[in-house]
C-alpha cells in the first residue's frame, strides 16, 4: 500500500466548478507539499504546509495533521487549471526524503 | 540560467552506453535531488545531495551515481544504461530538507 493516496485519480469538471482534490498518508509527517505538473512536463511547488490552511489565489490548500488528511480546492476553475496535481509527504523519521502520491489529472471543460 | 537548467530535454540512448545528465541551479540552494517519474509510480527519489560535497541514495539509486563538487551543479551518471531507466528525469533543489522544491524541466530518456 502507497504511504500517500491521492482520490480521485481523474477529475474532469466544467469551468467555473469548485474542485476538491484529497491526499491521505499513513506515516507520521513534518510537511506536506502539493505540486502542480502540467502537460509537457514542468513541476511548480503550490503550497508546503504543516499545519491548518494556505490560500495562494483561487487555490486553497488544507491539512489535518490528527486525522493525517490533506485537500486541495480551487474554486472558479479554469481550464487551464487542467494539470496533474500532485501530494508528496515529509516523513518525520527515517531520512525525511519526500514520498509522492501517483497524482490526480484534473480536467476542465469550457 | 534562471532556476534549474536540465540538459539534454530528451535522449534516445542504445543500451550498455554511458549517460550523464546535467542539472544546474543558480539559487544558491543546499540540498538537490534527483528524481525519475514512470507512468502510474509517481516521483521516486534517485539519489540526493543535502550539501555540496556529500550525496545520499534515494529510492531507487541502483544503476546511477551522483556527485556534487560544487552547490550549482549536481550530475546523474548512468555507467551502463538498460531499458527499464526509460523514463522522465527530474532535478529538484531547495533551501533546505523543509523548504519548497524548485524543479527543473525534466529530461525525457528512451533506452533501447
Amino acid at each position: 500500500k502507497n504511504e500517500v493516496e491521492q482520490s480521485p485519480q481523474n477529475l474532469t469538471a466544467q469551468e467555473g466548478e469548485f474542485i476538491t482534490i484529497n491526499c491521505s498518508y499513513s506515516v507520521g509527517i513534518s510537511a506536506l507539499h502539493w505540486l502542480q505538473q502540467h502537460p509537457g512536463g514542468g513541476i511548480v511547488s503550490l503550497f508546503m504546509l504543516s499545519s491548518g490552511k494556505k490560500k495562494h489565489g483561487r487555490l486553497i490548500a488544507t491539512i489535518n495533521i490528527q486525522e493525517k488528511h490533506s485537500s486541495l480546492h480551487i474554486t472558479a476553475s479554469h481550464p487551464r487549471d487542467s494539470a496533474v496535481y500532485i501530494c508528496a509527504v515529509v516523513p518525520n523519521f527515517g531520512n525525511e526524503k519526500l514520498t509522492f502520491g501517483t497524482g490526480t489529472r484534473l480536467t476542465i471543460i469550457p | 540560467i534562471a532556476g534549474i537548467t536540465q540538459a539534454p530535454t530528451s535522449q534516445i540512448l542504445a543500451a550498455g552506453r554511458r549517460m550523464t545528465l546535467r542539472c544546474t541551479q543558480d539559487m544558491r540552494h543546499n540540498a538537490m535531488y534527483w528524481y525519475r517519474q514512470d507512468l502510474g509510480l509517481g516521483l521516486r527519489l534517485i539519489h540526493y545531495s543535502n550539501t555540496a560535497g556529500t550525496t545520499g541514495k534515494g529510492e531507487v539509486p541502483d544503476g546511477y551515481s551522483v556527485s556534487r563538487a560544487n552547490t550549482d551543479d549536481f550530475p546523474l551518471t548512468l555507467a551502463s544504461a538498460v531499458p527499464s531507466q526509460t523514463s522522465v528525469y527530474f532535478c529538484a533543489s531547495s533551501p533546505d530538507r523543509q523548504s519548497a522544491l524548485h524543479f527543473g524541466n525534466g529530461t525525457r530518456l528512451t533506452v533501447t
